[in-house]
């Protein structure tokens, strides 16, 4: 079983839609967890985290935590064109030797068309 | 902001050179990673640092090796390069210390082709 699964996608919304990206993890101890979101051709870039149960928002981006079912979610409200990328989920253990390393997902593919 | 800076964007190195990707960051981070990064496989580790000299094995680290002589610096070392470890090389620091519930802050990443 992988640590962190993502919905593979890819994504197709039209402009002004909501998108709804998925992430599961293995690991109930997992503490913290991160969006990034990818360009093609670029590194990620952190545009979320959550650490407790519930709802994030942060402008257009909600991230949702439910530590039950052990599943992060990323709302995009009001989708533009140039949020098209691939968003990935990252999963911090924060203990032991793990202390710091996040655990990547393999991405979403998300495209916003005009 | 935290500045993170690999040393090439785009490298093109032969099968069996030995090759150094270099990677430099401006806010005194203990821990720093290196990933690698290929279409369908995602990112996955190869090895990570949380001090001065200190290493760890991530989940490829076969073919590699790293160097940690300086906090600001963290090296990756390819010790005879092969076709398949051409890939997208990516360079991350731990942002606010080791607490562990920090973000990571990646650099610009290394494109590295061996032929």
């Amino acid at each position: 079983q992988k640590e962190v699964e993502q919905n593979s996608g890819p994504l197709s919304v039209p402009e002004g839609a909501i998108a709804s990206l998925n992430c599961t993890y293995s690991d109930r101890g997992s503490q913290s967890f991160f969006w990034y979101r990818q360009y093609s051709g670029k590194s990620p870039e952190l545009i979320m985290f959550i650490y407790s149960n519930g709802d994030k928002e942060d402008g257009r981006f909600t991230a949702q935590l439910n530590k039950a079912s052990q599943y992060v979610s990323l709302l995009i409200r009001d989708s533009q064109p140039s949020d098209s990328a691939t968003y990935l989920c990252a999963v911090n253990k924060n203990r032991g030797s793990t202390l710091g390393r996040l655990y990547f997902g393999r991405g979403t593919q998300l495209t916003v068309w005009p | 902001d935290v500045k993170v800076t690999q040393s090439s964007r785009y490298l093109v190195k032969r099968t069996g050179e030995k090759v150094f990707l270099e990677c430099v960051q401006d806010m005194d981070h203990e821990n720093m990673f290196w990933y690698r990064q290929d279409p369908g496989l995602g990112l996955r580790l190869i090895y990570f640092s949380y001090d001065v000299k200190m290493k760890e094995k991530g989940d490829i680290p076969e073919g590699y090796s790293v160097s940690r002589e300086k906090k600001e610096r963290f090296s990756l070392i390819l010790e005879s390069a092969s076709t398949n470890q051409t890939s997208m090389y990516l360079c991350a620091t731990l942002v606010g210390g080791a607490e562990g519930n920090q973000p990571q802050h990646f650099g610009d990443g290394t494109r590295l082709s061996i032929l």
